[in-house]
Order: C-alpha cells, then structure tokens, then sequence
C-alpha cells in the first residue's frame, strides 16, 4: 500500500524565485490537503481539494500561493516571488471521505529561502 | 483563540516505563474528532490514534491509548512500555464538523525522549 509521497524533499532557493512541490496522495483518496510547519509550530492549514475541487483556502494563502489538482490525482503548490518568510516544511495529507475520517501525511518538503 | 493546548514543551520517560502527553481542546461543535500523530526528526507525521466525540470508549491502539475526558474537554495520549524509537514530537490535533474544509487544528507539540 504506497502512502503519501512528495516531491522533491528538500528545496533551497533565492528570494524571489518561484518553486513548486509536487504531491501524490493514497490512490483512493479524494481529499487533500497542504499544511506549513516552521520550526516549533503544529502544522497550519493552507488548502484543500476534494477531488479537483479546491474548496478551502486559508487566509495564510497569500497571493503568491496557489495550488492546483488537475483530474483530482496529484497536486501542486507554487510559490511565486518567495520571500525568506516562506522558509517552513510543507506537509500533504490525504484522506477518504467517511466516518473517522483520518489524514494520512507525506514526508514533507522542506524549503529554505535565502 | 487556540483550540489545542499543548502544555509540555518537553517530556523525558525511562524504556519501558509508560508516559502521559496531555491535550486539551476547545470548542463548541458536538461532532468532532481527536487526533495524535508523531513527528520524528525526519518530518513525517505519522497517525497513531483517534477519537470521535461520540465514541463511548477511549480508544486504543497497541501501546497508544486515548484518555478521553469530554467534559475537561481533555485527549491525554498515553505510551505503554515506552521504546526508545518513541522519542519525538508528539501532536494533538482536531477537526470540527462545523469547519468546512474539514483541516486539522494542531497544537504546539510535545517532545518526548525515551532514555535507557
């Protein structure tokens, strides 16, 4: 049973270039989800998607951001212009929709911004 | 408003000996579920545990159990025969019914170290 994978696992880039993570959820999964974690927090919710659908964005979401779904499989997420304030681990978790629904999380990529 | 405290910044616990991780959680909704994952230094959060607000019996699974107090609005995690793996961060976290886009609240965490 393959889990949550992402891509690529570490990122280390200059102010104001783009970067985008890649992530592929359970196969039978039709929600998922993207959260940030710096360094001493519980992870914070940034989007949502069921299936193609991105139906949730938080207000950390900025401008810069956007994430994609396309034909409800993998995702992206983009971060345009970044900024040193960007620098955090990424997580994306996955779940099937039902009774004790339970998020299943990918190992992360983890970006550094200088 | 925080929803998940987390009032351990840190905790130790001797091999085999078993460890508490307290949680304490707010909110208004009668359906919710409660949540533990673990986080080693690799950055996973790996599920261990869940709680749904209904759910009559505290939940086990293997050497994790949940100590659920709905009225102290409480989901201590529980270690049974700590192993020295067992070492890392521990979160508590939440879903709402009443949040729609069904995302986890976490708290800040706890790290636990398992000694020898």
């Amino acid at each position: 049973d393959t889990g949550v994978s992402q891509d690529p696992r570490h990122k280390i880039t200059k102010r104001g270039q783009n970067v985008t993570f890649r992530c592929d959820p359970i196969s039978e999964h039709n929600r998922l989800y993207w959260y940030r974690q710096t360094l001493g927090q519980g992870p914070e919710f940034l989007t949502y998607f069921q299936n193609e659908a991105q139906l949730e964005k938080s207000r950390l979401l900025s401008d810069r951001f956007s994430a994609e779904r396309p034909k409800g499989s993998f995702s992206t997420l983009e971060i345009q212009r970044t900024e040193q304030g960007d620098s955090a681990m990424y997580l994306c978790a996955s779940s099937q929709q039902g009774l004790q629904e339970t998020q299943y999380f990918g190992p992360g990529t983890r970006l550094l911004v200088l | 408003a925080q929803k998940i405290t987390q009032t351990q910044p840190g905790m130790f616990v001797q091999e085999k000996e078993a460890v508490t991780l307290d949680c304490t959680y707010d909110t208004s909704d009668q359906s919710y579920g409660l949540f533990w994952y673990k986080q080693p230094s690799s950055g996973e959060m790996i599920f261990l545990i869940y709680q749904g607000s209904y759910d009559e019996q505290n939940a086990t699974e293997g050497r994790y159990s949940l100590n659920f107090q709905k009225a102290r609005k409480s989901a201590n995690l529980v270690i049974s025969a700590s192993q020295l793996g067992d070492s890392a961060m521990y979160f508590c976290a939440m879903r709402e019914a009443s949040n729609s886009g069904y995302a986890l609240n976490f708290g800040k965490g706890t790290s636990l170290l398992v000694t020898p």
